[in-house]
Order: C-alpha cells, then structure tokens, then sequence
C-alpha cells in the first residue's frame, strides 16, 4: 500500500521554540494532506487541511499563525509549531490522499510526538 | 455537521472471544465508511472500508457492514488474537475530510 511517512518520530524542545514536522508521501503524489492532533485516549482533531500550491484550511479554533502549514510540492507537507508552549505538547499525525484516489481513502503518516517543556 | 459515535472502551476479552465494536454515524449525502486500527506505537492504518450501502468491507478476519436504515458500520470479528489488541477508530467520509470516532481500545488476554 501507499507509504506516508513523519519526521520526527519525537522531539523534544524548550518552550518558545518553534518546531518542523514533515509529511512525505514516498510512492505517491498527494495533492491534498491533512494534519490531525490526537491528545491522549482521544481521538484525532482535524487541524488543517493542506493543498499544494495554496494556502491551508484551517479547522475552526485552530491558530494559523501558531501552526504554520506548507504543502510546496506534490510529497511534502510541513507542520511548523512556532513558539511552541507546554500545552502545544501533543501527537501529531498527517495524513495524505493519493491524487485521483477513492473518496475518502487516507494513509497514515505514524505521527509525530510533541513534548514542550 | 458529520459527526460519528462509537462503543466507549477499553474493552477486554479472552483470545479467541467475539468481537463487536459499535459505530453509527450522521451525515449528509452517502459517505464512506471506514474503520482504523493503531497498534502500540504506530500510525493510523486502515483496516477495512465499504462505499455504500449494503457493502461489506473485511480484512484479518474482521467485517463491518455499511447499514443505511441504522447509519451503523459496526465491526465485528469471531475469534480475537492476542495481537489485535490495538485502538480502533471508525470514521466516515465526505469528498473533503474524513470524521473520526472517539476510538475504542482493544485489549485480548491470552
């Protein structure tokens, strides 16, 4: 199947840094790639939805100029947390459609955890 | 809005038991159903689907059937491993997002 993958896996940084995640979709282009934030036994909080070549869509209550989000080409996407503080600190996970794919369909990055302190 | 509703957990059952874990969903339209399973440590990974009413998405020995007249999409599996213990998140899905539910925590003794 389609391979997404994260990078970092985990970091660890002080508060008011700012921190990269990226997104790679490694077999497949990816027009569209979401960015989700799961807090502990909850479920996945849909953050921003990421289109190459334009802006984000942000989720209502989301910061867009905390979490900043590039989608500059068809395989990457990157997750920017900037002056990032303690309750910043979370699992973050993107998620990416195969360009022309089933409705709906998603793979997986394995997420990416967050611990500000 | 889209949203989805799905069995509280953590659920624990013997190896070999019966599995069911509940999901119903609100819509608009006809979505896609799915459902994810995240073993320990590891990303989203998809289980099994189905795209419209009456279908049967299986995968591993587990099905879930896409229940219009109930907006159900329970899955269920006869016989658990050890190795299914994991959280299993079920979500429906528009042309724009996918909705997840809460999860639902998995444990199978041995």
């Amino acid at each position: 199947g389609a391979v997404v993958s994260q990078h970092p896996s985990r970091v660890i940084c002080k508060s008011g840094t700012s921190v990269k995640i990226e997104c790679r979709s490694l077999d497949f282009q990816a027009t569209t790639m979401f960015w989700y934030r799961q807090f502990p036994k909850q479920s996945l909080m849909l953050m921003a939805t990421s289109n190459e070549g334009s802006k984000a869509t942000y989720e209502q209550g989301v910061e867009k100029d905390k979490f900043l989000i590039n989608h500059a080409s068809l395989t990457l996407s990157t997750l920017t947390v900037t002056s990032a503080h303690p309750e910043d600190s979370s699992f973050y996970i993107c998620s990416a459609r195969i360009a022309g794919g089933p409705t709906g369909e998603l793979f997986f990055g394995e997420g990416s955890r967050l611990t500000v302190l | 809005g889209n949203s989805v509703t799905q069995m509280e957990g953590p659920v624990t059952l013997s190896e070999e038991a019966f599995l069911t874990i509940n999901c119903t969903y609100t819509a608009t339209g006809y979505p896609s159903l799915f459902w994810y399973v995240q073993y320990p440590g590891e990303g989203l990974q998809l289980l099994l689907k189905a795209t419209k009413a009456d279908d049967k998405g299986s995968n591993k020995g587990f099905e879930a059937t896409y229940r219009k007249e109930t907006t159900s999409f329970h899955l269920e599996k006869g016989s658990v491993q050890v190795s299914d213990s994991a959280v299993y998140f079920c979500s429906s899905g528009s042309a724009r997002q996918l909705t997840f539910g809460s999860g639902t925590q998995l444990t199978v003794l041995p």
